[in-house]
């Protein structure tokens, strides 16, 4: 089976610009997470969706960032607009089921850096 | 949710030791998954282990817990280089909001 597919893999754009993350779960999968991770701060959780409905958004960092699930394929993280201090590796993770002790599917994650 | 916190920070050891990595967190759980991340890729499930259990094994990988001392241990055996990454534990408490600590980056020389 196909694991979690993100894209682009890397990312360079001039701040200012409009980032677009893409992110498609295991199919199956209920849950869909955002990370984002940097030196500085580790592995932080941005946002997840259940069903395709956002829960928790308590860690996107500013109102620049959004994220969108309208299917359950599909999952987009945007940036409008991008500052260098947005410059991380974005992690997309997928899980099953309702109970705390599922595993989580990650990514192989989008590199972006704001010139 | 809640964060463990795994030591050493980092650990160098030779190809073919054994490695052993610690995970210590504050409250109780039902469970705690240990991830591993190769460098450039994401996060890999290697076990979980349930806070009734005390011991698991998995290939070349043994989880112990102590629920009393709120630790927990993963060991490496017969370690090669391609086990060269950061390692992560991940205290569950029944949520999906799990947060991960700053993980233990151990080097396997070959």
């Amino acid at each position: 089976d196909a694991g979690v597919i993100q894209s682009p893999r890397h990312e360079v754009t001039e701040m200012g610009q409009e980032v677009t993350l893409r992110c498609k779960p295991i199919s199956g999968h209920d849950y869909l997470f955002w990370y984002r991770q940097t030196m500085m701060r580790g592995l932080e959780l941005l946002i997840y969706f259940n069903n395709n409905v956002p829960i928790d958004d308590s860690g996107m960092p500013e109102d620049r960032f959004s994220a969108k699930m309208p299917n359950a394929s599909f999952s987009t993280l945007k940036i409008q607009p991008s500052e260098p201090r947005d410059s991380a590796v974005y992690f997309c993770a997928s899980s099953s089921r309702m109970t705390g002790d599922q595993p989580q599917h990650f990514g192989d994650g989008t590199r972006l850096s704001i010139l | 949710s809640q964060q463990g916190e795994e030591d050493p920070q980092a650990l160098s050891i030779q190809e073919g030791e054994n490695a052993t990595m610690n995970c210590s967190y504050k409250t109780s759980i039902n469970n705690l998954q240990w991830y591993r991340q190769n460098s450039g890729r994401g996060l890999v499930h290697l076990i979980l282990i349930r806070s009734n259990e005390r011991e698991k094994h998995s290939g070349r990988l043994r989880v112990t817990l102590d629920t009393s001392k709120k630790s927990s241990s993963l060991l490496i055996t017969a370690s090669r280089a391609a086990d060269t990454a950061s390692y992560f534990c991940v205290p569950g408490g029944g949520t999906y909001k799990y947060i991960f600590g700053t993980g233990t980056r151990l080097k396997v020389l070959a």
